[in-house]
């Protein structure tokens, strides 16, 4: 069965300070990774994607990709408390596999 | 992204009775899903939704409980039908995305069943 694990956290990060969140999945077959954030009481909502080994950067979120080991994360640099949510990492394989959502890290960033 | 309009927001219902929860999107999409989040839990697919063709259910989902209908492009209904406490849950509309990959999210309806 294809999972996607994360640590629940809580992760609690100073402002300004870098946020790390990790994220495994076990389909070494899988394709393409997504992080979402999700606000408490609010549904998800896609801040990054990423589909190649290595860096990606979107303002202060840079995702890394690292196929071989099978491990995905999200930096969130100069952290705000505006960042404080929960993080969900997802996986899909082929364009028509599902997708595969972890259980979700929440990030606390402390004023 | 596509804007998509999901209703109710929440309800709390009996046990025993049936929640129709309704999906909008303002721009015409292939295929639709439908999700449940558990209190403290990952997004779960409960089924695929396609125009003009049967919806496809996951492990775990039955037609029966959760009958869906996708009558166009841009609607989709799901129903939870003789509800219990343990389908308290908040559930979600999501779209495919423009690389038919990602997917984006209605606002969500929680569902509170007593």
């Amino acid at each position: 069965q294809k999972e996607v694990e994360q640590n629940s956290g809580p992760l609690s990060v100073p402002e300004g300070a870098i946020a790390s969140l990790n994220c495994t999945y076990s389909d070494r077959g899988s394709q393409s990774f997504f992080w979402y954030r999700q606000y408490s009481g609010k549904s998800p909502e896609l801040i990054m994607f990423i589909y190649s080994n290595g860096d990606k950067e979107d303002g202060r979120f840079t995702a890394q990709l690292n196929k071989a080991s099978q491990y995905v994360s999200l930096l969130i640099r100069d952290s705000q408390p505006s960042d404080s949510a929960t993080y969900l990492c997802a996986v899909t394989g082929n364009r028509d596999d599902k997708i595969i959502f972890g259980k979700g890290t929440r990030l606390h960033i402390l004023p | 992204s596509a804007v998509i309009s999901q209703k109710p927001s929440r309800d709390i219902c009996q046990r025993g009775t049936s929640l129709t929860i309704q999906c909008q999107v303002d721009s015409q999409v292939t295929m639709m899903f439908w999700y449940r989040q558990q209190p403290g839990q990952s997004l779960t697919l409960i089924a695929t939704a396609n125009q003009g063709s049967e919806a496809t259910y996951e492990s775990g989902f039955v037609i029966d409980k959760f009958p869906i209908s996708r009558p166009n492009l841009t609607f989709s209904t799901l129903t939870v039908s003789n509800m219990s406490p343990e389908d308290s849950s908040i559930y979600l509309c999501s779209v495919e995305g423009h690389w038919n990959t990602e997917a984006f999210f209605g606002q969500g309806t929680r569902l509170t069943v007593v």
